[in-house]
C-alpha cells in the first residue's frame, strides 16, 4: 500500500502571508495527487485534482505542484476563510489520505 | 449537479452491523465513476473504507478484514455500506463519495453522518 505522509501537521500563519503545505508517497504516484480542505464540522472540498489543476470554484490564491512522490499546495496569501485542515490523497491505487495539515490564523 | 445524501441509523449497538445508504441525485449512479465511502474518527484524520462501481465491482480497504460490504441499486440511484461485528473503534463520520475512474479524485461529497458505536 502507498502511504502518504503531509508536514507540518499544523501552522499558524498570519493573513497575507504565503503558506506551503508538503505531501510525500511512499513511492511514485506520478500526478495522481488531489488537495482537499475540510472546514470545521464540514465535508472534505476538492481543492487540487491531479497534483495541479484547480478545481471550479476554487480561488486563484490555492496552488499545487510537484509529481512523482513530492507534492506542495500553497496559499499564495492567506485569508481568514482559510482556516481549515487541508489533506492529500493519492488516486495511483488503493485511496490513501495523508494525516492532514492544520491550519491556524494569527 | 449531483448531490450525495447519507442516510441511517446514528446509533449501533457493539458486534452490531451498521449499515449507511447513499441517495445520489442530480445525475446517474451508472456513469464512469466508483462510489465510495470515507469514515472520519472525531478529531482525526480521513480513512477510505471501500467504494462499489455500477456494475457492481468492490474494492476494500484491506484494514477492516472482511467486514465491509457494499452495494448498488441503481433503481433507486444509490448505493450502501454494512459494517459488521463493529467496536467503539468504529464511531465516526461516515461520508458517501463520488470517485473519478481517471484520476481518483473524490468530488462531491455527501454532507457526512455521525454513527456512534454504544451499547
Amino acid at each position: 500500500d502507498i502511504q502518504m505522509t503531509q508536514s507540518p501537521s499544523s501552522l499558524s500563519a498570519s493573513v497575507g502571508d504565503r503558506v506551503t503545505i508538503t505531501c510525500r508517497a511512499s513511492q511514485t504516484i506520478s500526478s495522481y495527487l488531489n488537495w482537499y480542505q475540510q472546514k470545521p464540522g464540514k465535508a472534505p472540498k476538492l481543492l487540487i485534482y491531479a497534483a495541479s489543476s484547480l478545481q471550479s470554484g476554487v480561488p486563484s490564491r490555492f496552488s499545487g505542484s510537484g509529481s512523482g512522490t513530492d507534492f506542495t499546495l500553497t496559499i499564495s496569501s492567506l485569508q481568514p476563510e482559510d482556516l481549515a485542515t487541508y489533506y492529500c490523497q493519492q488516486g495511483y491505487s488503493t485511496p490513501a489520505f495523508g494525516q492532514g495539515t492544520k491550519v491556524e490564523i494569527k | 449537479q449531483v448531490q450525495l445524501q447519507e442516510s441511517g441509523p446514528g446509533l449501533v449497538k457493539p458486534s452490531g452491523t451498521l449499515s449507511l445508504t447513499c441517495a445520489v441525485s442530480g445525475g446517474s449512479i451508472s456513469t464512469n465513476n466508483w462510489w465510495n465511502w470515507v469514515r472520519q474518527p472525531p478529531g482525526k484524520g480521513l480513512e477510505w473504507i471501500g467504494e462499489i462501481y455500477h456494475s457492481g465491482s468492490t474494492n476494500y480497504n484491506p484494514s477492516l478484514k472482511g467486514r465491509v460490504t457494499t452495494s448498488v441499486d441503481k433503481s433507486k440511484n444509490r448505493f450502501s455500506l454494512k459494517l459488521t461485528s463493529v467496536t467503539a473503534a468504529d464511531t465516526a463520520v461516515y461520508y458517501c463519495a463520488r470517485k473519478a475512474y481517471e484520476g481518483g479524485w473524490f468530488d462531491p461529497w455527501g454532507q457526512g453522518t455521525l454513527v456512534t458505536v454504544s451499547s
